[in-house]
């Protein structure tokens, strides 16, 4: 069964360092999904994306965020200053026709900022 | 008021207990009603979702919203130790490339054998 997939599943990094999580969606899909989850609170919605560009960001979602779809299969997020704050596990999600009761997740990556 | 809020758990249920699980939500704009199952350290793999009011069965799921009240609830029958896990509820306003999903904070159910 066709999956989102995640790496790494966990990074460490020091706070002001850059960081780039990476995400396979599932390979017919055409809309893809950033969600964080602080440990103990809501899984937040950071941004969705389709033909190549933003469709809606959250507040969470500021200048040192951004995502990109460099080939036909990847999708990554990266943060540019990490901060003490953005420690957190972070979903991929992905959909093939943007349907919101079809959003797939992947596994998550845990990003733990020092 | 929060967007969505969710029983805080945790539930501990003996073996073939029918489990309640319960939402509540504000934004009268939900249309899409999900609840997902998050295993410790996994991403949220989706259950059932509803569209608008009315129930939903799956096997031993039923699914119910009731827009009127804003309340929505997931019951699990002949509940399995293989239930135990995290469920979470999202709604959603919309579809298509603006579908993000808002989420309850998730309760924690455990069924002992």
């Amino acid at each position: 069964e066709p999956e989102v997939t995640q790496t790494p599943s966990h990074q460490v990094t020091q706070m002001g360092q850059e960081v780039i999580l990476r995400c396979v969606p599932i390979s017919n899909h055409l809309y893809f999904y950033w969600y964080r989850q602080i440990l103990g609170q809501k899984v937040e919605f950071l941004v969705s994306f389709y033909n190549n560009e933003i469709s809606e960001k959250s507040e969470i979602f500021d200048d040192q965020f951004s995502v990109e779809r460099p080939d036909g299969s990847n999708f990554t997020l990266k943060i540019r200053s990490t901060k003490l704050e953005d420690s957190a596990m972070y979903f991929c999600a992905s959909s093939v026709r943007g349907q919101s009761y079809e959003q797939y997740f992947g596994p998550g990556t845990r990003l733990t900022v020092t | 008021q929060k967007e969505v809020e969710q029983d805080p758990g945790p539930l501990s249920v003996p073996e073939g207990a029918i489990v309640s699980l319960n939402c509540t939500y504000s934004n009268s704009a939900f249309q899409y009603f999900m609840w997902y199952r998050q295993y410790s350290r996994k991403g949220p793999e989706l259950l059932m979702y509803t569209y608008s009011s009315g129930n939903k069965e799956d096997g031993r799921f039923t699914a119910q919203v009731d827009k009127s009240s804003k309340y929505i609830s997931l019951f699990i029958r002949d509940s399995q130790p293989s239930d135990s896990a995290t469920y979470l509820c999202a709604m959603s306003a919309l579809t298509g490339a603006n579908s993000k999903l808002t989420f309850g904070k998730g309760i924690t159910l455990s069924v002992r054998p």
